[in-house]
């Protein structure tokens, strides 16, 4: 089963706009990672947020985790046509190196 | 290219024949990943290994699935008696700590 859910499931907006998705997830974690994909190809790493992290930056990327809501966003600021994609939160099964991943956010970013 | 490689890309099979795919990881790392996508859904988890040792095995792969990863380097992953139902991307990822390193997947179709 899917340890994580993105919300929304489908978002399209216009190039220049911020584009954010959420995941919950339902177990103790000490790390949450979110990925991207292309259509048609494996996922590529964005950024990894530790459980003792509430906020983490990398570029355009920023990344919040509350654990006590066992929830986590992604935020992607001035979008561009090439961030559409689609965008996954994995998590650790607790005590494990086994990743699930969630049901994934499809963005369509309009030029 | 020092990324994950999976071999084939693409295969076409008819029900109830065999196929096998193959994963070259990245050299140094020391966990191997098998994952299986559908259109429109994230990753399930197959099964992954930790150099040479099978460490877990999903309870959605009956027993027409096997996986291999002798001496802790490339892997196998073999299906038996294929079904439509296998239809779907096959996607391989190795790590050495957290993060997954994906290859482009290999696309299976059962007519």
């Amino acid at each position: 089963s899917q340890q994580g859910e993105e919300d929304p499931q489908a978002l399209s907006i216009q190039e220049g706009e911020n584009a954010t998705m959420n995941c919950s997830y339902k177990t103790s974690i000490n790390n949450l990672q979110w990925y991207r994909q292309n259509s048609g190809r494996g996922l590529v790493h964005l950024i990894l947020i530790r459980s003792n992290e509430r906020e983490k930056h990398s570029g355009r990327l920023r990344v919040t985790l509350d654990t006590s809501k066992k929830s986590s966003s992604l935020l992607i600021t001035a979008s561009r046509a090439a961030d559409t994609a689609s965008y996954f939160c994995a998590t650790p099964q607790e005590g494990t190196y086994k990743y699930i991943f969630g049901t994934g956010t499809r963005l369509k970013v309009l030029a | 290219d020092t990324g994950v490689s999976q071999d084939p890309r693409h295969k076409i099979t008819k029900r109830g024949q065999n196929v096998t795919f193959r994963c070259d990881p990245i050299s140094e790392h020391n966990r191997l990943y098998w994952y299986r996508q559908t259109l429109g859904q994230g990753p399930e988890f197959l099964t992954y290994f930790q150099n040479e040792a099978q460490l877990e095995k999903s309870r959605l792969l009956s027993d027409r699935f096997s996986a291999e990863r002798p001496k802790g380097s490339f892997s196998t992953l073999e299906i038996q008696r294929t079904e439509q139902g296998d239809s779907a991307m096959y996607l391989c990822a190795s790590s050495e700590n957290e993060k997954l390193f994906f290859g482009s997947g290999t696309q299976l179709s059962v007519l």
